[in-house]
């Protein structure tokens, strides 16, 4: 079956600090990969996306994320988080063939602390 | 707000009873998705609609759970006979048709069975 690994669940930075969450998927062919962000008491929303290109993605608010093809993993960066950046960070992954069908991970809950 | 909204966002329920929720997607999209979220997971997909054709279920979807798309705009859900494990979030998301889409989420109706 197709998963998604996010082995930290509970991330708490300073303000400042530099972020790397990790993300890990199992193979099945083609996939196109996700970061949603769900601040609090909001919808999930589109942090940044790969389909194809360039490995290396920049999406909103500052956050970038690389494609390693070889280790399977789309890892979630930020230089230096704010306290704004509080929130659960959703990695997820569509197979080609699957009709944009998203399977996601667990969650990092990413708490930033003043 | 033109994105996606979900109707109602809170639902307590008796156990045996019927619900249903009602998702509305974005109006051009043609494709809309359910998903169920319970504590500490991230969404796992349910179903999934191409217009009104209803083109995959999960196994997680039991008989007890239908979803119609009847005009191709608009959707519900409905569960019959509410257990105590059915208490999630459900979130519909909708995007366009084609391999290079994103999905966009709704907030979600969160199910509490007592």
């Amino acid at each position: 079956a197709q998963s998604v690994s996010q082995h930290n669940h509970h991330v708490i930075l300073s303000e400042a600090a530099s972020l790397e969450l990790g993300c890990n998927y199992s193979y099945g062919g083609t996939v196109n990969l996700f970061w949603y962000v769900q601040y609090p008491g909001q919808h999930l929303q589109l942090l940044l996306k790969y389909f194809s290109g360039d490995p290396l993605v920049k999406g909103i608010k500052g956050f970038e994320a690389e494609f390693i093809k070889s280790k399977f993993s789309f890892n979630l960066r930020k230089p230096s988080v704010q306290w704004s950046d509080t929130a659960e960070y959703f990695c997820a992954v569509s197979y080609t063939g699957t009709a944009s069908k998203l399977t996601f991970g667990t969650g990092t809950r990413l708490q930033v602390t003043l | 707000d033109t994105g996606v909204s979900q109707d109602p966002r809170h639902k307590i329920t008796k156990r045996g009873q019927n619900v249903t929720f009602r998702c509305d997607p974005i109006s051009e999209h043609n494709r809309l998705y359910w998903y169920r979220q319970t504590l500490g997971q991230g969404p796992e997909f349910l179903t999934y609609f191409q217009n009104e054709a209803q083109l995959e279920k999960s196994r997680l979807l039991s008989d007890r759970f239908s979803a119609e798309r009847p005009k191709g705009s608009f959707s519900t859900l409905e569960i019959q006979r509410t257990e105590q494990g059915d208490s999630a979030m459900y979130l519909c998301a909708s995007s366009l048709e084609g391999p290079l889409t994103e999905a966009f989420f709704g907030q979600g109706t969160r199910l509490t069975v007592v």
